[in-house]
């Protein structure tokens, strides 16, 4: 089984529009991450919402976690052309500090 | 602002040849890790490396695949024989404490 499964797969909106998105997981979990990357470059962590928190804010970034359901929505409102790029969801197992695991990514496409 | 710096940023070799590919890490950072992100795939983890050890490795981390931290600065990860499933773009990331890893801007190799 696979941790980190984002929904959609795809998104486009305009500029202005919020985007939301959300990530699934399976197991029992230390932390959740969001991360961003552009087409063919680096990874850019963009939040880290910890498993006892259920609501998080970066700028235009809102991150819910709810552990109950194993789900976490990221929301970036008054999106931006700049904003286009793929978004993963990243899970920090409870039995693992540092291994990583990352869903396929929602690919979004925010057009002027 | 401090980051991830990987060389070189493309790599072509042919199957069967050793390759390392260098990683400097952000310079307070005390873990490091491998990962990869084979075309149109899941950023896939490898290694992390705390304490000049090994603290976990994935199944794809095989003896083929090796880590090193020659001295103070560079992380490395060395594929002994190459094959042509290796070719993927890899990621090092880095971390000052758990967690929050912060990724370079990737090798991208090829293996003819």
């Amino acid at each position: 089984s696979q941790q980190g499964e984002e929904d959609p797969q795809a998104l486009s909106i305009q500029e202005g529009e919020n985007a939301t998105m959300n990530c699934s997981y399976k197991t029992s979990i230390n932390n959740l991450q969001w991360y961003r990357q552009n087409s063919g470059r680096g990874l850019v962590h963009l939040i880290l919402i910890r498993s006892n928190e259920r609501e998080k804010h970066s700028g235009r970034l809102r991150v819910t976690l709810d552990t109950s359901k194993k789900s976490s929505s990221l929301l970036i409102t008054a999106s931006r052309a700049a904003d286009t790029a793929s978004y993963f969801c990243a899970t920090a197992l409870g039995d693992s500090w540092g291994k990583l695991q990352f869903g396929a990514g929602t690919q979004v496409v925010v057009t002027p | 602002e401090p980051e991830v710096t990987q060389t070189p940023s493309h790599q072509v070799t042919q199957m069967g040849q050793e390759v390392i590919l260098r990683c400097v890490p952000i310079s307070n950072h005390l873990y490091f890790y491998w990962y990869r992100q084979i075309l149109g795939q899941k950023v896939e983890f490898l290694v992390s490396f705390y304490n000049n050890e090994i603290s976990e490795k994935s199944e794809i981390f095989d003896d083929q695949f090796s880590v090193e931290r020659p001295d103070g600065s560079n992380f490395t990860l060395k594929i002994r024989s190459t094959k042509l499933e290796d070719s993927a773009m890899y990621f090092c990331a880095s971390s000052e404490r758990l967690y929050t890893q912060y990724f370079g801007p990737g090798t991208r190799l090829t293996v003819l």
